[in-house]
């Protein structure tokens, strides 16, 4: 199986600051990543497929890149409704469709 | 509007069953492969099952192979998520997602709201 081992569990940041999340996959992908963002209580919403492409409706200030088995998602200037968790997805393997254990982005 | 609506979800004993279902609305549900996803209570995202667009081929997560059984009924536009044999640790708010293809890449949108399980004597 593909493990998704994302980087760091946890991260404070304050409004305004660019934040990086890491997301490594055990074997090579491709470009067969997916980003998501999770509000609490909320369901998870798309971010970036395809490793950097930005679903439609989602703030240019989100952006994904990587291909093999390294990938990053980057928020350039947070804002404050962008705290929440982050999940990384591979879709490499449609027996097996793993996820990160997530990045919960807080505020400082 | 695209639309995933979950429900059958609640409280039932250690070895018990369960089936929840997913209505689907705003899109052709046949054209597409769908998926459950589940996460515990603080945890993170752990995908559970696929099925594909006729229900002709499924795949399950190692932790409830054997226990949980996929389906479809494209004439009612339902997913389907059969769970037997359950435990403490199936205790979830499960998600139905729809897998989103695109040349060889696929992502997951939209989710569902989500039903929650919980497994308890």
């Amino acid at each position: 199986d593909i493990q998704m081992t994302q980087s760091p569990s946890s991260l404070s940041a304050s409004v305004g600051d660019r934040v990086t999340i890491t997301c490594r996959a055990s074997q090579s992908i491709s470009s067969y990543l997916n980003w998501y963002q999770q509000k609490p209580g909320k369901a998870p919403k798309l971010l970036i497929y395809a490793a950097s492409s930005l679903q439609s409706g989602v703030p240019s200030r989100f952006s994904g890149s990587g291909s093999g088995t390294d990938f990053t998602l980057t928020i350039s200037s947070l804002q404050p409704e962008d705290f929440a968790t982050y999940y990384c997805q591979q879709s490499y393997s449609t027996l097996q469709y793993t996820f990160g254990q997530g990045t919960k982005l807080e505020i400082k | 509007e695209v639309q995933l609506v979950e429900s059958g979800g609640g409280l039932v004993q250690p070895g018990g069953s369960l089936r929840l279902s997913c209505a689907a609305s705003g899109f052709t549900f046949s054209s597409y492969w769908m998926h459950w996803v589940r996460q515990a209570p603080g945890k993170g995202l752990v995908w559970v099952s696929r099925i594909n667009s006729d229900g002709s081929s499924t795949s399950y997560a190692d932790s409830v192979k054997g226990r949980f059984t996929i389906s479809r009924d494209n004439a009612k536009n339902t997913l389907y998520l059969q769970m037997n044999s359950l435990r403490a640790e199936d205790t979830a708010v499960y998600y139905c997602a729809r897998e989103v293809a695109s040349g060889s890449s696929s992502w997951f949108d939209p989710w569902g709201q989500g039903t929650l399980v919980t497994v308890s004597s």
